[in-house]
């Protein structure tokens, strides 16, 4: 079974610092590692993925991703926090022959002026 | 482009009723999915959908329906609203249904079960 743990359900940074968003997987076969975005009273919306090949994934935005098969983890950062990352940020994980794309709790990120 | 289309975007309902949501795409998408998200819980797969005329169980189904009579369209319905029931629902739809597709989600229905 497989199965996402995102740490922290809310973080905070201000403005221009780094942002770091954590995310554990578990799964029995190689996985496709996603991370969602969702704005205020809007549906979520692709930031990366990681499929096969290169394990730092690049997204919108300025975020990116990288894939640690060793620590099984997928962790989301940007250098440089803007207000507009204000959001709630899913991590999701799912596998080949299958659909069922399963979610994390999501980690709500706040961004202090 | 209009994506991913729910109706309505907000309701309140007393326990007992019915509702339908509806989902469209205009994507041409063959597999759609109905999720419920509620705080601290992430998405939770209701139903989903492998092409029309066709519907399955996700995770947590009971309690809802669903129809899939044209590829566009995918409907959830609740045929006696309880209070559990109060949550965000999104529809999603995906070009494949293998696990590198990403997701297209609507906008999402604010449901209160009162």
């Amino acid at each position: 079974a497989q199965s996402v743990t995102q740490l922290g359900s809310h973080v905070s940074v201000s403005e221009g610092a780094l942002v770091l968003l954590r995310c554990n997987y578990s799964s029995s076969v190689p996985p496709y590692l996603f991370w969602y975005v969702q704005y205020p009273n809007q549906g979520l919306q692709l930031l990366l993925k990681y499929t096969t090949g290169a394990t730092l994934v690049k997204g919108i935005n300025g975020f990116e991703a990288e894939f640690k098969k060793s620590e099984t983890s997928f962790h989301l950062t940007k250098p440089s926090a803007h207000m507009s990352d204000a959001a709630e940020y899913f991590c999701a994980v799912s596998n080949t022959g299958g659909f069922k794309t399963i979610f994390g709790a999501g980690t709500r990120l706040f961004v202090k002026a | 482009n209009a994506g991913v289309t729910q109706t309505p975007k907000f309701r309140v309902l007393k326990t007992g009723q019915s509702m339908t949501l509806l989902c469209a795409q205009d994507m041409n998408h063959e597999y759609m999915y109905w999720y419920r998200q509620d705080p601290g819980m992430g998405l939770r797969l209701i139903h989903y959908s492998v092409g029309e005329g066709t519907t399955a169980k996700g995770e947590v189904p009971d309690g809802y329906n669903v129809s899939r009579l044209k590829k566009q369209n995918f409907l959830l319905g609740l045929e006696s609203a309880a209070p559990s029931q109060t949550s965000v629902y999104f529809c999603a739809s995906s070009l494949r249904g293998q696990g590198d597709t990403e997701a297209f989600f609507g906008q999402g229905t604010r449901l209160t079960v009162v």
